[in-house]
């Protein structure tokens, strides 16, 4: 069964540098979104997007958030310069078309700032 | 604020029970609504979905939606020591492209 993949696992980086957070869509996908969870907390969303341009982002995904979807298989999540409050697991979900509105996710990053 | 309400619990059965979660939410205009399974450390993995009034069965689980209550609960019949997990309510609301809104999560504890 086809499954959302992510990498790294887990990334300890210090505040101020920049990380890219990787993630494979199932294959057949068409819309892709970034989820954070920070610890005990609810998951939240930060990003859709669709047809290689955002469609729509929350007010935690500032300028500091950027996504790409480089070739036709790896989307990407950088932040620029990371906080400690950034720490978080950090989940890619997939959904297949318009039609469809389940959303698989990914196993997730866990990201610590420190 | 547009959100999706859950009681946290912890929620008790004994094994072999049935689970009943429950969950609220605001906007009138949410369509889609799922209900994900997340295991401390681990990603919400999607269990149900349902869109429409009524009940929706898969197994041992049932989803139940009434829209004029907005309200959505998930059943879990047999419950095993393996269905202890946080139960996370989602509904994806009006407008937008289908993002995710979920609950704070029903964490359910089955005793064996």
């Amino acid at each position: 069964e086809p499954e959302v993949t992510q990498t790294p696992s887990h990334q300890v980086t210090q505040m101020g540098q920049e990380v890219i957070l990787r993630c494979v869509p199932i294959s057949n996908h068409l819309y892709f979104y970034w989820y954070r969870q920070i610890l005990g907390q609810k998951v939240e969303f930060l990003v859709s997007f669709y047809n290689n341009e955002i469609s729509e982002k929350s007010e935690i995904f500032d300028d500091q958030f950027s996504v790409e979807r480089p070739d036709g298989s790896n989307f990407t999540l950088k932040i620029r310069s990371t906080k400690l409050e950034d720490s978080a697991m950090y989940f890619c979900a997939s959904r297949r078309s318009g039609l469809t509105y389940e959303q698989y996710f990914g196993p997730g990053t866990r990201l610590t700032v420190t | 604020q547009k959100e999706v309400e859950q009681n946290s619990g912890p929620l008790s059965v004994p094994e072999g029970a049935i689970a009943s979660l429950n969950c609220t939410y605001s906007d009138r205009g949410s369509q889609s609504f799922f209900w994900y399974r997340q295991y401390s450390g681990k990603s919400p993995e999607l269990i149900m979905s349902i869109y429409s009034n009524g009940d929706k069965e898969d197994g041992r689980f049932t989803a139940q939606l009434n829209k004029a209550s907005q309200y959505v609960s998930l059943l879990i019949r047999d419950s095993q020591p393996s269905d202890s997990a946080t139960y996370l309510c989602a509904a994806t609301l009006s407008g937008g492209y289908q993002k995710v809104t979920f609950g704070t999560g029903t964490k359910l504890q089955v005793i064996p």
